[in-house]
């Protein structure tokens, strides 16, 4: 079985860079996976920033941007703010419209 | 504005059933694809089923086929997720998601529900 793999957790500062990835456990990312990354905070409904690997999604800031980078998808905050603070899940589609998420990672900003 | 509203969840005992609706609105429904995903309570979301703009092609998570089935009625706007023989692992908030490809395709998720929340106990 397919795993979609992302970092447990990650740490920027105010202002800072980061970059998440998403990769598979037997398989290296392609556009053809059509990566999709999500913000969701504590008890809210998780927001769409990207899909099909770069196009953001309306009203997100431009400091969000999608890539592929070597073998996974990557997820890059350029400027980081307190507000960016949230969990971060990318998916992947595996085939038809079989999507898989990551286990998501939770981004602290400090 | 796009806006897709849960409703149906509630409490369920083990090998229940239990059927969720989703009443979109704000765009035209029956040009694009549909999705259920569910997060259990302090996990992360694990997508569910897809449903293609006119119900010819349906896909599910191997966790949960045979078990829940996905359908969808354009002339109401509303997608529905039927689910059967439910476990406790079935317990989790269900949101309902519009795919960002309009016609025959699947890009992921665009807008979502606020979700709603389904408890499998005795």
């Amino acid at each position: 079985q397919t795993v979609v793999t992302q970092e447990p957790s990650f740490s920027v500062s105010p202002g800072g860079t980061v970059t998440l990835t998403c990769g598979l456990s037997s398989d290296s990312v392609s556009t053809g996976h059509y990566a999709c990354w999500y913000q969701q905070t504590p008890g809210q409904t998780p927001r769409t920033l990207i899909y099909s690997s770069n196009t953001r999604s309306s009203g997100v800031p431009d400091r969000f941007s999608g890539s592929i980078l070597g073998n996974k998808a990557a997820l890059t905050i350029t400027g980081a703010q307190a507000e960016d603070e949230s969990d971060y899940y990318c998916m992947l589609n595996m085939g038809g419209g079989v999507w898989v998420f990551g286990g998501g990672t939770k981004l602290t900003v400090l | 504005q796009v806006q897709v509203v849960e409703s149906g969840g509630g409490v369920v005992q083990p090998g229940g059933s239990l059927r969720l609706s989703c009443a979109a609105s704000g765009f035209t429904f029956s040009g694009y694809g549909m999705h259920w995903v569910r997060q259990a309570p302090g996990k992360g979301l694990e997508w569910v089923t897809y449903i293609h703009f006119d119900g010819s092609l349906i896909f599910y998570a191997d966790s949960v086929k045979g078990r829940f089935t996905i359908s969808r009625d354009n002339s109401r706007n509303t997608l529905y997720l039927q689910m059967n023989g439910l476990r406790r692992d079935d317990a989790a908030v269900y949101y309902c998601a519009k795919d960002n490809y309009y016609g025959s395709g699947t890009r992921g998720l665009d807008s979502w529900g606020q979700g709603t929340l389904v408890t499998v106990s005795s």
